[in-house]
């Protein structure tokens, strides 16, 4: 079945440091790709997403693209500030629902 | 003015008990889900509904029982609750076939 597979966490930066999470994906047909991100004891909210091969998806300076042939969608960010603490879901839809990967913990000091 | 609002958002209970999450979306969407996140911070769907219809049941014991009584709301029934049952439960929303869901808050509901 379909499946996301994202590293593992959690990631440490200093304040300015760049930013890469690697997520890659299993899929039939072409999926609907996004990030989400969860703030410390708050819900998830979308952060970018991408419908369709290199499409790329892009807020609050985070950027990403939909590779097809590598079936990856690696989040990444220029210059990282300790606001940007949080968990990060790489996630699909492909059949009416989001499968989402393990999340991975983004810790940023200043 | 919240898009996806959850109700409680912290419930601790006895094993055995029987409880229920409510969630209601103000976003004029047609389909809801319950997914479940657990202590690894893991997400997981357990259930879908498009307009009142579930479409999605994902492998879900049958103590976990999702009612819609109209398209605005889905609540869900846990009967008999287990230990392993304590996790984030979230509700989200959206229009069938649309790109973006959106998420409540989550409520954490601890099973002593």
């Amino acid at each position: 079945g379909d499946s996301v597979t994202q590293m593992e966490g959690p990631v440490t930066l200093s304040e300015e440091a760049f930013l890469t999470i690697n997520c890659t994906y299993t899929a039939t047909g072409y999926p609907s790709l996004f990030w989400y991100v969860q703030y410390p004891g708050e819900g998830l909210q979308l952060l970018l997403k991408a419908t369709k091969a290199d499409d790329k998806g892009s807020n609050k300076g985070f950027e990403a693209t939909y590779r097809k042939e590598t079936t990856s969608f690696h989040l990444e960010k220029g210059s990282v500030q300790v606001s940007d603490s949080a968990v990060y879901f790489c996630a699909l839809d492909n059949t009416d629902k989001l499968i989402f990967g393990t999340g991975t913990r983004l810790q940023v000091f200043p | 003015d919240t898009a996806v609002s959850q109700t409680p958002k912290y419930l601790v209970t006895q094993m055995g008990n029987d409880k229920s999450i409510k969630c209601e979306q103000n976003l004029g969407h047609d389909t809801m889900y319950w997914y479940k996140q657990d202590s690894k911070k893991f997400l997981k769907i357990m259930f879908s509904y498009n307009n009142k219809e579930l479409i999605i049941n994902e492998t879900v014991p049958n103590r976990f029982s999702p009612k819609s009584p109209d398209k605005a709301h889905l609540n869900l029934h846990i009967n008999s609750l287990e230990l392993g049952d304590s996790a984030v439960y979230f509700c989200a929303s959206s229009n069938r076939g649309a790109t973006e869901a959106f998420f409540g808050q989550g409520t954490r509901l601890t099973v002593v």
